[in-house]
């Protein structure tokens, strides 16, 4: 059973704009949502985070946005660079619980 | 320099020949897990330890032993592995979920 639903599989996303991945969840007792960053031959890490009491997270250029009563939550990543393409994997948990489940994966390739 | 190791980075074998893949972690936290990664399946977790001597099922355990004997280790073993087991493996540990998971760089297996 799949609790959290990632797309696009892949996006292709020009220099400069903003790319937007999509993530849905099934399990409503989640309220820990980390998004993670994987290069190639590298190990997922961590990028950003966000629990269901704020509806918006913002970092430098990366932002959740999140929506309780859709269940659903998104990754922005505005003024896209070439060093951010990369693997991107939602993930939800919930507290007290150290067992994360992650999306499937979006790759992301920013074109020059 | 805080990290997770894994050894080895590539292994190839044969059919129903044991094998261990090590993990260790150098920032004395509490929790670890392995995860394999699938192209199209995301992260899949296979074990998860919240302590020394404290193990639990993942979402895909079947064919996959672990031992936590001691806090910084936790190898992967399997036992008689199938070609099924080709994956990409990341071993992971964290002091708390939300401080996030550090991964190791991964064990590329193939079982041929």
């Amino acid at each position: 059973q799949q609790q959290v639903k990632q797309s696009p599989q892949s996006l292709i996303v020009q220099k400069g704009g903003i790319s937007i991945i999509n993530c849905a969840y099934e399990n409503t007792a989640f309220d820990y949502f980390p998004w993670y960053q994987q290069f190639p031959g590298k190990g997922p890490a961590l990028l950003i985070a966000i629990r269901p009491d704020v509806s918006e997270k913002k970092e430098g250029r990366f932002t959740i946005s999140f929506n309780k009563s859709a269940k659903q939550f998104s990754l922005h990543i505005m003024d896209s660079q070439p060093g951010d393409s990369a693997t991107y994997f939602c993930a939800a948990t919930y507290f007290g619980n150290e067992k994360l489940t992650f999306g499937t994966g979006t790759r992301l390739t920013i074109i020059p | 320099e805080a990290q997770v190791t894994q050894n080895p980075r590539y292994l190839i074998t044969v059919t129903g020949k044991k094998l261990t893949v090590t993990c260790s972690q150098n920032m004395n936290h509490e929790y670890m897990s392995w995860y394999r990664q699938d192209p199209g399946l995301g992260l899949r977790q296979i074990y998860y330890s919240m302590n020394v001597e404290v193990t639990d099922k993942g979402d895909v355990p079947e064919g996959y032993k672990v031992s936590r004997k001691e806090k910084r280790n936790f190898p992967l073993i399997l036992e008689s592995p199938s070609p099924n087991q080709t994956s990409l493996y990341f071993c992971a540990s964290s002091r708390q979920l939300s401080y996030g998971y550090t991964f190791g760089s991964g064990t590329r297996l193939t079982v041929v």
